[in-house]
């Protein structure tokens, strides 16, 4: 079976610019969770859904920050304006089951704003 | 709020030795705890799950829960080089463990 699939990979962008992050979430995976890792902060829990419903969101940084689940196998993440302190490695993650199970990371998406 | 502590280390052990990796955590409440390793620039891939008071034993790896003193460890006897990486620590939060918060990681390197 895939991974969760991320894309971008890689994306350098200009401060003040929108910035979208895409994920599909592994197939029958009812949980989808975005995380962003940073050296001074570690891997931290922006905001997660289960069943495409967004349980908790208390980690998103501000409101510039904002993520949607339309379906089942698709989510966003969009920074708006985007600011060079967010420059991290943004991952989603996802898991089959609201909880106990393993949580299985995509690639990341390397975000850079200059 | 709820905290996961580690050690950033780095902790450094020769090839053969046992790795001892640490962490605290703040939610009393939390059931379920898992290690999960990640090598430079790649995502983190879970390595072992514990539920319950006591050890857990995986192959080279064992892991070690003291709910009492909110406390995981995870052992890892002989160690090879290719376990160099940052092994992050991560917590359920809630009763249901719905989400988990991550430690900032221990960072191990096996010297050969």
């Amino acid at each position: 079976d895939a991974g969760v699939i991320q894309s971008p990979r890689h994306e350098v962008t200009e401060m003040g610019q929108e910035v979208t992050l895409r994920c599909k979430p592994i197939s029958g995976h009812n949980s989808l969770f975005w995380y962003r890792q940073t050296m001074m902060r570690g891997l931290e829990l922006l905001i997660y859904f289960n069943n495409n419903v967004p349980i908790d969101d208390s980690g998103m940084p501000e409101d510039r920050f904002s993520a949607k689940m339309p379906n089942a196998s698709f989510s966003t993440l969009k920074i708006q304006p985007s600011e060079p302190r967010d420059s991290a490695v943004y991952f989603c993650a996802s898991r089959r089951g609201p909880s106990g199970n393993t949580i299985y990371f995509g690639e990341g998406s390397w975000l850079t704003v200059v | 709020q709820k905290e996961v502590e580690q050690n950033s280390g780095p902790l450094s052990v020769p090839e053969g030795a046992i790795a001892s990796l640490n962490c605290t955590y703040s939610d009393r409440g939390s059931q379920s705890f898992f290690w999960y390793r990640q090598y430079s620039g790649k995502s983190p891939e879970l390595i072992m799950s514990i539920y319950s008071n006591g050890d857990k034993e995986d192959g080279r790896f064992t892991a070690q829960l003291n709910k009492a003193s909110q406390y995981v460890s995870l052992l890892i006897r002989d160690s090879q080089p290719s376990d160099s990486a940052t092994y992050l620590c991560a917590v359920g939060i809630n009763q249901a463990g719905t989400a988990l918060i991550f430690g900032k990681g221990t960072t191990l390197s096996v010297s050969s």
